[in-house]
């Protein structure tokens, strides 16, 4: 069965400092696609990255990077010098790849606090 | 302005009311989603609805209703509702599938805060 776990329940950092997020998945397909998504406090969750099981290339977006790493299994999202606009919860999400399917198993979520 | 709307945005309703919520998308996708996110829970895929039909119903109760009369709008119909049911329900469109659904990347809404007494 697919699963997502984020064993990080709550991170406080101070403004400036790097941080990562861990996000390891259990899947059984070798097909699948990994994302990360925001919430901010207004509610409302944000996209940040999709990715496919084939492309285990690194990607960074400015301050947000991403680690994919099949053999561990995990999907890591970094976050340099971080702002107090990136306080919010991060949900990283595992869809498998079947004809019909559109079920999106998500993460516990990580609250990520940035004090100024 | 994400894009997809629900209204309301707080709702408190007893066990014996009848209410529903509403979603609206404005971004032109063909598949609209209800989640429902509990406290310490991940959130939980309830109903997929892709060009007006119901493709995923996860064993949620009778008592949620959804129903989809056009591709921009999604109601979620409720009635005779638990405590336990109090949550953050969340409304989400996507465009797809383009290839496989699984792929599909999600819109939000802000969401509609429910409290059962």
């Amino acid at each position: 069965a697919q699963k997502v776990t984020q064993a990080q329940t709550e991170i406080s950092v101070v403004e400036k400092e790097d941080v990562t997020l861990d996000c390891v998945y259990e899947t059984r397909d070798t097909t699948y696609y990994l994302f990360w998504y925001k919430q901010p406090p207004s509610g409302e969750l944000v996209f940040l990255i999709r990715r496919n099981s084939f492309d285990e290339q690194n990607e960074i977006s400015g301050r947000y990077s991403w680690n994919f790493q099949k053999s561990t299994s995990s999907f890591n999202f970094t976050i340099t010098a971080s702002q107090v606009v990136d306080s919010a919860v991060y949900f990283c999400a595992l869809s498998e790849v079947r004809d019909s399917s559109y079920k999106l198993i998500f993460g516990s979520g990580t609250r990520l606090l940035v004090r100024p | 302005e994400t894009g997809v709307t629900q209204t309301p945005r707080h709702l408190v309703m007893g066990m014996t009311n009848k209410k529903s919520l509403k979603c609206e998308q404005h971004l032109g996708h063909n598949a609209m989603y209800w989640y429902k996110q509990s406290a310490k829970k991940p959130l939980e895929l309830m109903f997929v609805y892709s060009l007006e039909e119901r493709v995923e119903n996860n064993s949620v109760p009778s008592r949620f209703s959804p129903e989809c009369p056009n591709s921009s709008h999604l109601f979620l119909h409720l009635h005779t509702l638990q405590p336990e049911d109090s949550a953050l329900y969340l409304c989400a469109s996507s465009q797809g599938p383009k290839g496989p659904p699984g792929a599909n990347v999600l819109t939000f809404g802000a969401g509609s805060r429910l409290t059962v007494l």
